[in-house]
């Protein structure tokens, strides 16, 4: 019952350009999403959230879109920088609950 | 200003031993969550706990696996009799509110167990 998929396992993307990973979700119960970045053997960093009363959230470099009709958020790296290279985890919940998490994506920025 | 600790960071025990996990939420952080990632999968949730309190437990395995989080000193993860199954990366998150509000979770280093 995988409530949150990350449909694409991986993602190569050219230093400088635009990286995007998506995340889709079957619970119309979640109201509140973020996005960690994950390092090989370290926990998940958070990156950045948004709430379901928004359809926008920007931060620096990073930006999450959330369609809640088509139940699917992504988040937008610009400009992807090779640092950026991390496993990327797309989260959900019910206001303070339980983070339902996605398989992940794995971004590798090529210089 | 000290993000969550776990120790230790990696465990080795023997099928049948016992497993304790340790974590120390941020500073002024009173809810606590457990999360289990095994090879290629993603976090999954295990135990909510508040001081004291168990919030949510409808993660966890029915048998040989408990959680606290007393008053005081850190929350620990109890793995009873492990099994092979048991070996995973276990993660511990907090924050400084939980339900009913949107909270960010931010996690540790985890704890690697390896079951021989």
């Amino acid at each position: 019952d995988q409530q949150v998929k990350q449909n694409s396992p991986s993602l190569s993307v050219q230093e400088g350009r635009i990286s995007i990973l998506n995340c889709d979700y079957t619970n119309s119960m979640f109201d509140y999403f973020l996005w960690y970045k994950k390092y090989p053997a370290e926990g998940p960093t958070f990156l950045i959230s948004i709430s379901s009363i928004k359809d926008k959230n920007e931060d620096g470099r990073f930006t999450v879109f959330l369609n809640k009709s088509a139940k699917h958020l992504s988040l937008h790296i610009v400009p992807s920088q090779p640092g950026d290279s991390a496993v990327y985890f797309c989260a959900a919940s019910n206001s303070g609950y339980a983070l339902n998490f996605g398989k992940g994506t794995s971004l590798l920025v090529t210089p | 200003n000290a993000g969550v600790m776990q120790n230790p960071r990696h465990l080795v025990r023997r099928r049948g031993q016992e497993a304790r996990l340790r974590c120390s939420p941020m500073k002024g952080h009173s809810h606590v969550y457990w999360y289990r990632q095994l090879p290629e999968e993603g976090l999954k949730f295990m135990v909510y706990l508040q001081k004291e309190n168990i919030i949510d437990e409808s993660g966890m395995p029915k048998e040989r696996f408990s959680a606290e989080f007393p008053k005081e000193g850190p929350s620990i993860l109890r793995i009873q009799q492990v099994v092979r199954g048991d070996s995973a990366a276990y993660f511990c998150a907090s924050s400084p509110r939980g339900g009913p509000y949107q909270e960010t979770q931010y996690f540790g280093p985890g704890t690697r167990l390896l079951v021989l």
